[in-house]
């Protein structure tokens, strides 16, 4: 597989604080990326993409940052909320193929 | 938004036999489909790469014997894990990409459970 098969490092935020989770991307060819949100038991859910000729993107309490000279990728959220307890996983694309890899992800755990 | 249906979302099976994995898109058509592999806390490991009409292509290290998939239309992808054996036991999901669409964003299903006794 493509993708690095370590344990999942946690976040933990306090109810109402914003979080941020880092992801350090490989290939410096990838030009199109995605935050995915994962909870217990179920599939990747869509939060926010960016393509690389941008470096922020906003979407609603998501904002996502790519540093193309660092290969570095965050995903901000705003008042997080119980609700946002879940795993978070970048993942990386390179135009012309369909293939994603993705990040080793980060458990966000919020605390109430 | 786009919806990605798979089934059976849990299956136990014994130590040798065949399991097939389901993978549907229900609204929009998928000319490739995406087969990850999932342990407890970890990433996504790709497996295969599902293309209609043609062979799939597997990563490095899959063994494309022990599984099987076939795309044989635009909205279906089969994995069949052949033989399966205790170490088989995983979390198995599927991904498309909406063919019609502009961006490059992959609909996941909601997984399937593997548990092979």
């Amino acid at each position: 597989g493509e993708s690095v098969g370590l344990h999942l490092p946690t976040l933990s935020v306090q109810e109402g604080d914003n979080s941020i989770i880092n992801c350090a991307y490989s290939n410096s060819a990838s030009d199109y990326f995605i935050w995915y949100k994962q909870e217990s038991g179920k599939g990747p859910q869509f939060i926010i993409d960016i393509r690389s000729n941008m470096d922020k993107r906003q979407g609603q309490r998501v904002t996502v940052l790519l540093n193309k000279t660092v290969k570095h990728l965050s995903l901000q959220i705003a008042a997080t909320q119980p609700g946002d307890s879940a795993v978070y996983f970048c993942a990386e694309n390179t135009s012309g193929t369909y293939k994603y890899i993705f990040g080793t992800g980060t458990r966000l755990k919020v605390l109430a | 938004g786009a919806v990605v249906s798979q089934h059976p979302s849990r299956v136990i099976c014994k130590s040798g036999t065949s399991v097939k994995i389901e993978c549907r898109s229900l609204d929009f058509q998928a000319t490739t489909m995406f087969w990850y592999r999932q342990f407890p806390k970890q990433s996504l490991m790709l497996m295969a790469t599902s293309n209609e009409g043609s062979k799939a292509t597997y990563e490095q290290g899959v063994e494309k014997d022990k599984f099987l998939i076939n795309h044989a239309s635009l909205t279906l992808s089969t994995l069949t894990v052949t033989s399966a054996h205790p170490e088989d036991s995983s979390f198995y999901i599927c991904s498309a990409r909406d063919a019609q669409a502009f961006t490059g964003e992959l609909f996941f299903g909601e997984g399937s459970r593997l548990t092979v006794l």
